[in-house]
């Protein structure tokens, strides 16, 4: 089943900063992060395995919960290169491939 | 990181055509699958293709409208046979690199006319 991911999409002022939501309705292995820009293939930003860590950079971080089967990731002091389509994917078991939310649409303005 | 290249990286085709798209990987890999993107949409999984046995797809598609070949550890084929205008859209290779990256080629933009 396609995870959902919320928001659908969200404006931000340059340093600011944006949530983004990923749940799905069965059980997860792993969840990973992406993020699309116009025209060009989706970049893979980081993975989460279960056990509910949190990775990331200082600027951009996710979290994991393996018991509510959501992921979020978190962008603070949000820079114009942030902009793009951020997709979440889930994995069920290991080494299966991943299926794709419909992906949040975010544009940092100046 | 693989390094995944794509051929070629657009067409235009005319409806009942068909098109073979090209996914090479610069290292061996395991686990190859195609996506399909339609504009402004989602990734949808087509098939996952398998090394030395046939394709495996995911439910709504089907080997005689997209025939895969996997012939080695670092290739694959994708064709889109009798083409018709709700074909077009953007066909991405990727690949499951190390810890369970899965890394995508630069896809190829179809367009069917």
């Amino acid at each position: 089943q396609q995870p959902v991911q919320s928001p659908q999409a969200v404006i931000l002022r340059e340093g600011e900063d944006a949530v983004i939501n990923c749940s799905s309705s069965k059980a997860l292995y792993s969840v990973h992060w992406y993020r699309q820009k116009h025209g060009e293939a989706p970049v893979f930003l980081m993975i989460l395995l279960k056990g509910g860590e949190q990775k990331g950079h200082e600027k951009i971080s996710a979290s994991f919960n393996e018991k509510k089967q959501q992921s979020s990731l978190y962008l603070t002091a949000s820079q114009l290169s942030y902009s793009g389509t951020y997709f979440c994917g889930t994995e069920g078991a290991g080494n299966t491939p991943l299926v794709f939310g419909k992906g949040t649409r975010l544009s940092v303005i100046a | 990181s693989a390094v995944i290249s794509q051929k070629p990286s657009r067409d235009i085709c005319q409806r009942g055509t068909s098109l073979t798209i090209q996914c090479q990987v610069d290292s061996q890999v395991t686990m190859m699958f195609w996506y399909r993107q339609q504009p402004g949409q989602s990734l949808t999984l087509i098939a996952t293709a398998n090394q030395g046995s046939e394709a495996t797809y995911e439910s709504g598609f089907v080997i005689d409208k997209f025939p895969i070949s996997r012939p080695n550890l670092t290739f694959s084929t994708l064709t889109v046979s009798n083409m018709s205008p709700e074909d077009s859209s953007i066909y991405l290779c990727s690949v499951l690199g190390e810890q369970e990256t899965q890394y995508f080629g630069p896809g190829t933009r179809l367009l069917v006319l």
